[in-house]
């Protein structure tokens, strides 16, 4: 079975630092990836998804994540955060071609940000 | 607006009650979930449906059962809660390329 790993439950990141959240997933085959960002008592907003093709992919609010099949990692990054990053980020992955079995997602990187 | 709807927004519940979490989407998606989401475990699947009139069992379904009647609505119900149901809970939908879509979540409390 498919599973995600998040390694960091908390990261503290200075305001205008630079941001990595990492994510590697255990799948047999390339799965479809997905990041999501939940504010707190919000609901989840997807920031980007790879599904084929350029390996660097550019989401919204100025956050990329990069694809490394080698590493079966799917790592999300910003150069400069924003107080208003501040969230739970999950990364979650999906047989590749669809499938209707849901998402499986990662626990979760709860981002702190210092002023 | 386009979108998934979900009902109540929250809810306080005692044990032994029966409760059904209403969703609904708009957007004509084949595919509908059910999760629930706890502090320091993401988002689990509870239930799924890939088509009105079809269900499956995703990784946590015991004590939940659900219903696809028709294509908009996917109600999740608990036939007897128990305090270890306390979380918060998110209904999505997916569209043919497998990108899903949530809905606001109800948060479930049970005493």
């Amino acid at each position: 079975a498919q599973s995600v790993t998040q390694p960091d439950i908390h990261i503290t990141v200075s305001e205008g630092a630079s941001l990595e959240l990492r994510c590697n997933y255990s799948y047999g085959a390339t799965p479809y990836l997905f990041w999501y960002v939940q504010s707190p008592g919000q609901g989840l907003q997807l920031l980007l998804k790879y599904f084929s093709g350029d390996t660097l992919v550019q989401g919204i609010k100025g956050f990329e994540a990069e694809f490394k099949r080698s590493q079966s990692s799917f790592n999300l990054r910003k150069p400069s955060v924003h107080w208003s990053d501040a969230a739970e980020y999950f990364c979650a992955v999906l047989p590749a071609g669809g499938g209707a079995d849901g998402l499986t997602f990662g626990k979760g990187t709860h981002l702190i940000i210092q002023p | 607006i386009a979108g998934i709807t979900q009902a109540p927004t929250s809810q306080i519940l005692a044990a032994g009650r029966r409760m059904t979490l209403r969703c609904t989407q708009d957007m004509r998606h084949n595919a509908m979930y059910w999760y629930r989401q706890d502090l320091g475990l993401g988002l689990r699947l509870i239930h799924y449906s890939n088509t009105a009139g079809t269900t499956g069992k995703g990784e946590v379904p015991d004590g939940y059962s659900v219903s696809r009647a028709n294509t908009d609505d996917f109600p999740l119900t608990l036939a007897s809660a128990v305090p270890s149901q306390t979380s918060v809970y998110f209904c999505a939908s997916s569209d043919l390329s497998g990108l899903q879509f949530f809905g606001p979540g109800t948060r479930l409390t049970v005493l």
